[in-house]
C-alpha cells in the first residue's frame, strides 16, 4: 500500500512570497489533515478535512493560509503572503475515519515538506 | 482530550528494553492513549493505543495502569533505528479527531 505523499520535499522562499505544497493521501481515507510543526515542537493541526469539507480550520491563520481539497483527494496548502515564522515542516495526514479506537482512527503521516523563509 | 506529560529525554542500551513513560492524570473513561514517534526528517508515525488493557503488537507493548493514570510504553529490544521522539497522546474517542501532540520524549539508543 502505497503512502501519503506530499511534493516539494524543501522550499526555500522569501518573506512575502508565496508557496503552495501538495498532498495526496491514502487511496480511499476520507479524512485528511495538515500539521505544522515548528522545529522543537510536536506537530500542530492547522485543517482537518472530511472528503471534500472542512471540518475544523480553527487554528489556520486565514489572512495568509488557505487549503482546499478538491474532489477529496488531493490537497494543497497555500501561503501568501509568507512570514519568517512560518519556516516549519508541513505534514500531511489521512484516516480512513472509522470506528472509534479502532485501526481506522490511526493517522499516516507523509514526510513533509521544510519549508524555509528568508 | 487530557494533557499529557512525558520526560525530556531518555537514554537506553542497545539491545535492551526501552521503558518510556507517560503521565494523563486527567484522563476520561472514553479516552484513548496513543503512541507515535518521530524518527528525524521523517513524518510521525503511529506504534501503538489502547483504552484499558495492555496492549502489544509487533512494535511494542502498552501498559496502562489500573486508574489509567498513566502508562509506559516498551520497545523489548531497542535498536539503534527507534531512536526517535515518542509522543504520548491522550484522545477522546470519536471518529478522526485530530491528534494533539505535546514535546514528546526524545529516545536515544546508545550503542
Amino acid at each position: 500500500e502505497a503512502g501519503v505523499a506530499q511534493s516539494p520535499r524543501y522550499k526555500i522562499i522569501e518573506k512575502r512570497q508565496s508557496v503552495a505544497f501538495w498532498c495526496n493521501p491514502i487511496s480511499g481515507h476520507a479524512t485528511l489533515y495538515w500539521y505544522q510543526q515548528i522545529l522543537g515542537q510536536g506537530p500542530k493541526l492547522l485543517i482537518q478535512f472530511q472528503n471534500n469539507g472542512v471540518v475544523d480550520d480553527s487554528q489556520l491563520p486565514k489572512d495568509r493560509f488557505s487549503a482546499e481539497r478538491l474532489k477529496g483527494v488531493d490537497s494543497t496548502l497555500k501561503i501568501q503572503p509568507a512570514k519568517l515564522e512560518d519556516s516549519a515542516v508541513y505534514l500531511c495526514a489521512s484516516s480512513p475515519s472509522g470506528v472509534a479506537g479502532g485501526p481506522q482512527e490511526t493517522q499516516y503521516f507523509g514526510p513533509g515538506t521544510r519549508l524555509l523563509v528568508l | 482530550d487530557a494533557k499529557t506529560t512525558q520526560p525530556t529525554s531518555m537514554d537506553c542500551a542497545e539491545g535492551r528494553a526501552a521503558n518510556l513513560p507517560c503521565n494523563h492524570s486527567t484522563i476520561s473513561g472514553n479516552e484513548y492513549v496513543y503512541w507515535y514517534r518521530q524518527i528525524h526528517s521523517q513524518g510521525p508515525q503511529y506504534i501503538i493505543h489502547g483504552l484499558k488493557n495492555n496492549e502489544t503488537n509487533e512494535m511494542a507493548s502498552l501498559i496502562i495502569t489500573e486508574d489509567r493514570k498513566s502508562s509506559t510504553l516498551i520497545l523489548p529490544h531497542a535498536t539503534l533505528r527507534d531512536t526517535a521522539v515518542y509522543y504520548c497522546i491522550v484522545r477522546r474517542s470519536g471518529s478522526a479527531r485530530q491528534l494533539t501532540f505535546g514535546s514528546g520524549t526524545q529516545l536515544t539508543v546508545l550503542p
